[in-house]
């Protein structure tokens, strides 16, 4: 595709309830990174794919967040009993390469609010 | 672990004047990259820095990576409406983790 897309867009989901939410690169990018932004702050990491692994899942704040990328191109980030102070602006990213060239491409985002 | 600062976090000037933010890592840098974010969007990369002491320019756009791979700055030469949005530099201690710095809100007024 042209750029990296996410859906949905928005999700608004009451707490305590499971929600996914979905990334698909630009064609050919191997890496794949979440990250989260809440409002005023930079983008904070949660994980990072290279291909099918998770390279790096250091950023999952804890075990209700989960990330899968079964194909090594779409993935889906898995948020189990959501919580109020889940709500953010979920960013997928992808890059062509790893290391020292990993210019990244962002998406527009996934607004998750949970009432 | 690793945060990035930035100063200063916002920042409102006049269309013409010039803008600088300054990026400090608390721990050496791999390599640094900016991104803009415009109100509403996403960040959207600028450049990336990798030796110490290098100096990138993009039209009226400058970077600068510290000689000790700790910070970074952005001037901006003769701003003009378009460049409103947020500045973050985002570094890497070598690996492929990002650690975004806290941003700095531009706006500028005719």
């Amino acid at each position: 595709g042209a750029g990296v897309s996410q859906t949905p867009s928005n999700k608004v989901t009451e707490k305590g309830k499971y929600v996914e939410l979905r990334c698909d690169p630009i064609s050919g990018h191997t890496a794949l990174y979440w990250y989260r932004q809440s409002l005023g702050q930079g983008p904070e990491f949660l994980i990072y794919f290279q291909g099918t692994g998770a390279a790096d899942d250091s950023g999952l704040p804890n075990d209700r967040f989960f990330a899968v990328r079964p194909e090594g191109s779409v993935s889906t980030l898995k948020i189990q009993r959501t919580e109020r102070g889940d709500s953010a602006v979920y960013l997928c990213a992808s890059s062509l390469a790893s290391g020292l060239k990993n210019e990244q491409y962002f998406g527009p985002g996934t607004r998750l609010t949970v009432t | 672990g690793q945060q990035v600062m930035q100063i200063p976090q916002y920042q409102h000037v006049q269309e013409g004047e010039d803008f600088t933010t300054y990026c400090n890592s608390s721990t050496t840098l791999s390599n640094i990259q900016w991104y803009k974010q415009r109100p509403g969007g996403h960040p959207v990369f600028l450049i990336q820095l990798v030796k110490s002491g290098e100096v990138k320019k993009q039209k009226r756009l400058t970077f600068q990576f510290g000689e000790a791979k700790k910070n970074s700055s952005l001037h901006i030469t003769a701003t003009q409406t378009t460049d409103v949005g947020t500045y973050f530099c985002a570094g890497t201690g070598g690996g492929n983790k990002l650690t975004f710095g806290t941003g700095t809100q531009l706006k500028v007024e005719l």
